[in-house]
């Protein structure tokens, strides 16, 4: 299964943009890069997903290198409500066309005011 | 829609007990997914359901016991409890449709377990 490197911290200032990296240097070519957050103790929240081509929706935007070894979320205009652990995960497709999607620790993103 | 329940939101369990987790979903879903989260660590998925009557194991499914008999309900057991199932325990859903399409996995709430 592809694996994710992710620092374990970051801050941010309110206001500015927040950029995520993670490193997934073993990705196959049909593997989809997915991130999800998690604020305090509630379930994950999914983000955004992408395979090659950047990224954009209404929370975030996603960058993956040509290479696809690695990736960044941006989020714009980062506010105190995103404070999170987020997580960058390769999918791994299961039996019956499902995803068993492989969490790691994540970045715990503190935003300060 | 409510999205993803779970029942329990906490619950304290002595070793050897028994229980079940409930876990619904009304977005008629046809993928459910049971994770567990230790103190500080990511998500480790237990078992999954791709309808009712198919389940499999995830990486960690030791332990633990499901069904899925409709489509909207997927309870996870827990037969002997023990102090390494101490968790919190997140329930999930997701739909894929004839074309494939890429899954987005629901989250429910989850609940707390502590097994003493």
């Amino acid at each position: 299964d592809a694996k994710t490197t992710q620092p374990p911290s970051m801050d941010c200032a309110e206001g500015r943009a927040a950029n995520l990296p993670c490193n997934h240097s073993t990705i196959s070519g049909n593997e989809y890069v997915y991130w999800y957050r998690q604020i305090h103790s509630q379930g994950p929240q999914y983000i955004i997903h992408g395979l090659k081509n950047n990224e954009t929706n209404e929370m975030a935007s996603l960058i993956i290198t040509e290479d696809r070894k690695s990736s960044t979320l941006i989020l714009p205009h980062a506010t105190l409500r995103d404070t999170a652990v987020y997580y960058c995960i390769v999918r791994v497709e299961a039996l019956w066309n499902t995803d068993k999607l492989i969490f790691g620790t994540g970045t715990r993103l503190q935003v300060f005011p | 829609n409510a999205g993803v329940t779970q029942t329990p939101k906490f619950r304290i369990l002595k070793i050897g007990q028994s229980m079940t987790l409930q876990c619904t979903q009304d977005m008629n879903h046809n993928y459910m997914y049971w994770y567990r989260q230790d103190p500080g660590m990511g998500l480790k998925l237990i078992y999954y359901s791709v309808g009712a009557g198919i389940t499999d194991k995830g990486e960690v499914p030791n332990g633990y016991n499901v069904s899925r008999s409709t489509t909207e309900d997927f309870p996870l057991r827990l037969e002997l409890a023990a102090p390494s199932q101490t968790s919190v325990y997140f329930c999930a859903s997701s739909y894929r449709g004839l074309a494939g399409e890429i899954l987005v996995q629901y989250f429910g709430p989850g609940t707390r377990l502590t097994v003493t």
